[in-house]
């Protein structure tokens, strides 16, 4: 099955740096690779994705890139705010009945 | 919508009770998933269902049953509580994923069990 890893596992940035998480998958079928923010006793909530027909996509302060060829792809986030602090999760799917495979979590810390 | 609906919120179980998670969608979503969120190890994926009537198992299956009887509702049975099971458990739901991508997962408050 897909390996998802997640890199770095913790985090920590001065309010107003920028903020970067990578992830690799070993499955050269997955497509689809949406990112989730988890506060601290929250549900994990969508944040951006990216599907593999496109190499980057950006929202205000945050933007996803995706290198297929090496198989990995990264989370950034400009202008980090204390309130971007959380656990950050990638995951990479397929079209095979939406099963999802979770990298382990980054824990970005956003010091005031 | 209420979105994705867990109960209970919080549970403590001794070893070996048996107990139903509850999980039930109102998006009309054909996917619904299970999974469990230990420390450091993201969120691994217990049982999943494409539709009523049809179930899989995913990474972690071993101790758990699942049903899909209507496309609102995916309980989740723990058979024989076991330590090992303690975890914070997410439902989650999608649409079918059209041509060629999956469609985004949308999660529930979770379930925080605890077994003695």
């Amino acid at each position: 099955g897909e390996n998802v890893e997640q890199h770095p596992s913790t985090l920590s940035v001065q309010e107003g740096d920028s903020a970067v998480i990578k992830c690799t998958y070993s499955d050269s079928a997955s497509n689809y690779f949406p990112w989730y923010k988890q506060e601290l006793g929250k549900r994990p909530q969508l944040i951006i994705d990216i599907r593999s027909n496109v190499g980057e996509k950006k929202d205000q302060r945050i933007a996803v890139t995706l290198n297929k060829t090496a198989k990995h792809f990264s989370l950034h986030i400009t202008e980090t705010q204390p309130e971007d602090s959380a656990v950050y999760f990638c995951a990479a799917s397929m079209n095979n009945f939406n099963k999802f495979y979770f990298g382990s979590g980054t824990k970005l810390n956003v010091k005031p | 919508n209420a979105g994705v609906t867990q109960t209970p919120k919080f549970q403590v179980l001794k070893t070996g009770q048996s107990m139903t998670l509850q999980c039930a969608q109102d998006m009309n979503h054909e996917y619904m998933s299970w999974y469990r969120q230990d420390p450091g190890m993201g969120l691994r994926l217990i049982h999943y269902s494409v539709g009523a009537g049809i179930t899989d198992q995913g990474e972690v299956p071993n101790g758990y049953n699942v049903s899909r009887s209507t496309t609102e509702d995916f309980p989740l049975r723990l058979l024989s509580a076991a330590p090992s099971q303690t975890s914070v458990y997410f439902c989650a739901s999608s649409k079918i994923g059209t041509g060629l991508f999956n469609q985004p997962q949308h999660f529930g408050d979770g379930t925080r069990l605890s077994i003695l």
